[in-house]
């Protein structure tokens, strides 16, 4: 089975534009989890799409919006960009939300904001 | 809310010599526990996980950890390393109750193994 893809895997953007970016789960994974990664706070969850439906959130501002469509590939949008939203951003999917799911990475896009 | 601590920020280790990493985590409930390893340049793997059943749980490329409730600790280990062990390790739980539930990832673990 393929893993979880990616696209872009890196994208440089200026501040104040925004920016998309998606992700394929495995095939039969209907959960996908986003994450960001930066080295002063570590790895931190964005949000979780089941089915269409965002189901947890993070804590982040209402800039980082994402959606999950029929075929459970996911994109996420962060507007208004900031010189903070470098990162590299993952994603990771589930076979179903259960509670003994595992969660698979994908490689992360790579965002930078100049 | 849960939260997960990896006390060693950066290990360094000669080949052949045995590593023990530590995670603690803070949660009322059950959880679930992970350990991920990320090597340069690559994505996220799963080492091991446990969900339940015998503490003691092995995963890939010889690692192990024991879950140990009354510590609320998940230490990762493995009796010999090697240089290809080189990586850094993030320990990682979940709630049990809910369903899939976020990961609250510790900070991660740098681990450099000498030739």
């Amino acid at each position: 089975k393929a893993g979880v893809t990616q696209t872009p895997r890196y994208l440089i953007k200026t501040r104040g534009q925004q920016v998309t970016l998606s992700c394929s789960p495995i095939s039969g994974h209907r959960s996908v989890s986003w994450y960001q990664q930066t080295p002063g706070q570590g790895l931190q969850f964005l949000f979780e799409y089941f089915s269409e439906t965002q189901r947890n959130k993070g804590n982040f501002p209402g800039r980082f919006s994402g959606r999950q469509f029929s075929n459970s590939r996911s994109e996420m949008n962060v507007s208004t960009l900031e010189l903070g939203d470098s990162a590299l951003y993952l994603c990771a999917s589930s076979f179903r939300q259960a509670s003994t799911d595992t969660q698979y990475f994908g490689p992360g896009t790579r965002l930078t904001v100049l | 809310a849960q939260s997960v601590s990896q006390h060693n920020h950066h290990v360094i280790l000669s080949e052949a010599a045995s590593l023990e990493l530590g995670c603690n985590y803070s949660y009322g409930g059950t959880v679930n526990l992970f350990w991920y390893v990320q090597y340069p340049g690559q994505h996220l793997q799963l080492l091991l996980k446990y969900f339940s059943g015998d503490p003691l749980v092995k995963g890939i490329k010889g690692f192990e950890a024991e879950f140990i409730k009354s510590k609320f600790s998940f230490n990762l280990r493995k009796p010999s390393v090697q240089w290809s062990d080189t990586a850094e390790y993030f320990c990682a739980v979940n709630p049990r109750a809910g369903g899939n539930e976020k990961l609250t990832f510790g900070t991660g673990t740098r681990l450099t193994i000498i030739p």
